[in-house]
């Protein structure tokens, strides 16, 4: 069963970049069978889909957002990593880390408890 | 991008009733689509993928049903935990998008 802790700054400046990293534990970043994604939720809103990585290199990103994301992995720390430039108050919101389902490319199953991150000076 | 429109926004019931929550693809989206569950200051949770099939350890008043760009989640007597904001999913084509939500509230 896998686990995802998310972990970074709890508060970033206007115009600075978000940088938030996810531990995972009971399975290997770098094994064929997972995606890794990231995913938000702005307070009292709905959830959106930022990002994801396959363990072949490739990534996806939402278009609304691909000019400012980059999403990677560490292998050796068993983590995956999320970047958001250039953030505005638009960009508060939880950010939680996640996994699909085997079999499925999108229908995350496994997720982190997620962390807030809220932009102010 | 892919719109998914849920209804109803909201709705009020008690518990026992039989609650139906729709989901409408602004394109064929084959059966690639999952039902989240929601808890407040909680992880969504998987309840349905492929349209139609239960996650491992949901209950079995929850059921999924649909294909193509019409879909629905029916949840046949309504429990206290039921009580939660429900979302739609799809993974047919990036990006990955969500419906807006369905918040269940205790009539």
């Amino acid at each position: 069963q896998l686990q995802l802790q998310e972990s970074g700054p709890g508060l970033v400046d206007p115009s600075e970049t978000l940088s938030l990293s996810c531990t995972v534990s009971g399975g290997s970043i770098s094994s064929s069978s997972y995606y890794w994604g990231w995913l938000r939720q702005p307070p009292g809103k709905g959830l959106e889909w930022i990002g994801s990585f396959h363990y072949s290199g490739s990534t996806y990103y939402n278009p609304s957002l691909k000019s400012r994301v980059t999403i990677s992995v560490n292998t050796s720390k068993n983590q995956v990593s999320l970047k958001l430039s250039s953030v505005t108050a638009a960009d508060t919101a939880v950010y939680y880390c996640a996994s699909p389902l085997t079999g499925t490319r999108g229908l995350f199953d496994s997720w982190g408890h997620g962390t807030l991150v809220s932009v102010s000076s | 991008a892919i719109q998914m429109t849920q209804s109803p926004s909201s709705l009020s019931a008690s518990v026992g009733d039989r609650v139906t929550i729709t989901c409408r693809a602004s394109q064929g989206i084959r059966d690639d689509l999952g039902w989240y569950q929601q808890r407040p200051g909680k992880a969504p949770k998987l309840l349905i993928y492929a349209a139609s099939n239960l996650q491992n350890g949901v209950p079995s008043r929850f059921s999924g049903s649909g294909s193509g760009a019409d879909f629905t989640l029916t949840i046949s007597s309504l429990q206290p935990e039921d009580f939660a904001t429900y979302y739609c999913l799809q993974d047919y084509n990036y990006p990955w998008t969500f419906g807006q939500g369905t918040k269940v509230e205790i009539k």
